[in-house]
């Protein structure tokens, strides 16, 4: 079993809806990372979180350290909002990061 | 605006070939690291280095070297590139504590290299 489970693999949405990305992790964490990854491979990070809640522009993440589970939420998606969502975890002082498979999102006009 | 450049956005080499991807990074970074991107099996850390000189394996090593002579560039080697090494390769950098005092990671754009 693979220790960051993101669900869905795969989500497609008509513009303006509401998305949710999930993430589930079966270790202990000391970071979670939430990263975009568009078509040409390059990566950019969205959020780390160690606790609660982050908001940038229509993007927020969550974290529930109890229940080893994260949201990434897209308020009033966009097309331009198509792109991988990968999570991945920071184990302790360890600075290697575990990654997601990541989730594919297509958000059609 | 900080960043993360690696070299080449495309290769293309032949069984066997000594290859060579470079990462530089402006950011006097400590940390620098180097993944491959699969289908299906996401990012693979190869190796990552937290000083000039230092190094350490990351899950996949083997078939790859990495150099760090200058604390701003990160050099991956495949020593005799094989048809499995074609792949995704990104390079990352951050910050010595990054994780303490909330600092991310920066991403190169990558560099898909096919061995044929």
């Amino acid at each position: 079993k693979n220790e960051v489970e993101q669900s869905p693999q795969n989500l497609t949405a008509q513009e303006g809806e509401f998305i949710t990305i999930n993430c589930s992790y079966s270790v202990g964490i000391s970071a979670l990372h939430w990263l975009q990854q568009h078509p040409g491979g390059g990566i950019v990070s969205l959020f780390m979180l160690s606790s609660g809640k982050k908001k940038h522009g229509r993007l927020i993440a969550t974290i529930n350290i109890q229940e080893k589970h994260s949201s990434l939420h897209i308020t009033a998606s966009h097309p331009r909002d198509s792109a991988v969502y990968i999570c991945a975890v920071l184990r302790g002082s360890n600075y290697k990061l575990t990654f997601g498979k990541g989730t594919l999102l297509t958000v059609n006009p | 605006d900080v960043k993360v450049t690696q070299s080449s956005r495309y290769l293309v080499k032949r069984t066997g070939e000594k290859v060579f991807l470079e990462c530089v990074q402006d950011m006097d970074h400590e940390n620098m690291f180097w993944y491959r991107q699969d289908p299906g099996l996401g990012l693979r850390l190869i190796y990552f280095s937290y000083d000039v000189k230092m190094k350490e394996k990351g899950d996949i090593p083997e078939g790859y070297s990495v150099s760090r002579e200058k604390k701003e560039r990160f050099s991956l080697i495949l020593e005799s590139a094989s048809t499995n090494q074609t792949s995704m390769y990104l390079c990352a950098s951050n910050k010595m504590g990054a994780a303490q005092v909330g600092y991310g990671y920066t991403f190169g754009s990558g560099t898909r290299l096919t061995v044929v």
